[in-house]
């Protein structure tokens, strides 16, 4: 079974300070795939990220980085310089390889950045 | 602009009714999904589709059913038999079926039964 755990469930920042969110999963498959996406108060889920299991490099994405670890099996999600528009609910995914159809979400996690 | 549209945003019905939601997507998708988002958790798969005329079972689709007749659409439909159907849905497509592929979402409809 796999199981994706969002240990943080609200976070409150004021602008400028970097947020990390943590992400841990579990899996028995050797292929999987990772995702964050937002959700912003609209409610639409927008794609930020997907890494595969064999690609453990860290990206940077504007003031966006993900850090992805194999060995602790997490996949954490910094904001650098937090803005309120940042402000949002921040959810970790997990799929397996390529038939399995299903992305299983954390509970995911609230970020509220105040000015 | 090419995306995903569901409609209506807010749904209001009396327990016992069956209700239709509308999910279309214009990005020639061939895979979509209905998800279910309640408060303050993540999201759960209620059914999907990898093609024109298939489609599976998620994790909660009992009193729920689908039908994906034309490649654009995927409707859901609440029935009767749903026991909590108060809920956020999530329409959501990807290229294709499979792991690999990350999804793209509509922005939702928030059903209200009572």
């Amino acid at each position: 079974a796999q199981k994706v755990t969002q240990a943080q469930t609200e976070i409150s920042v004021v602008e400028k300070e970097d947020v990390t969110l943590d992400c841990v999963y579990e899996t028995r498959d050797t292929t999987y795939y990772l995702f964050w996406y937002k959700q912003p108060p609209s409610g639409e889920l927008v794609f930020l990220i997907r890494r595969n299991s064999f690609d453990e490099q860290n990206e940077i994405s504007g003031r966006y980085s993900w850090n992805f670890q194999k060995s602790t099996s997490s996949f954490n999600f910094t904001i650098t310089a937090s803005q309120v528009v940042d402000s949002a609910v921040y959810f970790c995914a997990l799929s397996g390889g390529s038939n399995d159809y299903k992305l299983s979400f954390g509970a995911g996690t609230t970020v509220t950045v105040r000015a | 602009d090419g995306g995903i549209t569901q409609s209506p945003k807010y749904l209001f019905r009396k327990e016992g009714q069956n209700v239709t939601l509308s999910c279309e997507q214009n990005l020639n998708h061939d895979a979509m999904y209905w998800y279910r988002q309640d408060p303050g958790q993540g999201l759960r798969l209620i059914y999907y589709s990898q093609i024109v005329n298939d489609f599976q079972k998620g994790d909660i689709a009992e009193g729920y059913s689908v039908s994906r007749e034309k490649k654009e659409s995927f409707p859901l439909t609440v029935t009767s038999a749903q026991k909590n159907p108060t809920a956020f849905y999530l329409c959501a497509s990807s290229i294709s079926a499979g792991g690999a592929y990350e999804q793209y979402f509509g922005p939702g409809t928030r059903l209200t039964v009572t």
